[in-house]
């Protein structure tokens, strides 16, 4: 049962361009969304994040969109460069800083298209 | 600082081999937690601790162990490899006001 889906294995966008990467959860006990990307042979880094109480967050060239009642969130990556080719990875989790059951989607692998 | 460190990169056990993987991090931080990574199924988490002394089962923990006798070190045992066991292993950390989790470069294993 797969809590947290990103439907799109992989994309390819136009450096640039707009990325969008998608996430659908189906817990409605997840409050807290992360974003993480990951680098062949590296450890997943954080990128941005974002709670159940908003619905957008923005941090540079990357914004987090969060809509609760489609139990949906996107991760905008604009203008989209080079150095964004990556694996995405979409995680929740619950509201108790206690709980570390951090729920990870399968990942995007975004290819930016010089 | 380090961060979270993973010992070794790479390795190579035979089916029944026991081995143990190394983690550890110099950020003082409370919570660790060992994830695994295959093809297709992103990051499944094995074990958890939230404090030296405390541990926890995660989401697949069949066939490992750990133990958390310091803040700074979190080693994942193997008892009895097992080709399902092949995978890619990530060692993590956070604050404990904090959901951010900070990964090790991860593990490598391969079990033939």
């Amino acid at each position: 049962d797969q809590q947290v889906k990103q439907n799109s294995p992989s994309l390819s966008v136009q450096e640039g361009r707009i990325s969008i990467l998608n996430c659908d959860y189906t817990n409605s006990m997840f409050d807290y969304f992360l974003w993480y990307k990951k680098y062949p042979a590296e450890g997943p880094t954080f990128l941005i994040s974002i709670s159940s109480i908003k619905d957008k967050n923005e941090d540079g060239r990357f914004t987090v969109f969060l809509n609760k009642s489609a139990k949906h969130l996107s991760l905008h990556i604009v203008p989209s460069q080079p150095g964004d080719s990556a694996v995405y990875f979409c995680a929740a989790s619950g509201a108790n800083f206690g709980n570390e059951k951090l729920t990870f989607g399968t990942g995007t692998r975004l290819t930016i298209i010089p | 600082n380090a961060g979270v460190t993973q010992t070794p990169k790479f390795q190579v056990l035979k089916t029944g081999q026991s081995m143990t993987l190394q983690c550890a991090q110099d950020m003082n931080h409370e919570y660790m937690s060992w994830y695994r990574q295959d093809p297709g199924m992103g990051l499944r988490l094995i074990h958890y601790s939230v404090g030296a002394g405390i541990t926890d089962q995660g989401e697949v923990p069949n066939g490992y162990n750990v133990s958390r006798s310091t803040t700074e070190d979190f080693p994942l045992r193997l008892l009895s490899a097992a080709p399902s066991q092949t995978s890619v292993y990530f060692c993590a950390s956070r604050d404990r006001l904090d959901y951010e989790q900070y990964f090790g470069p991860g593990t490598r294993l391969t079990v033939t």
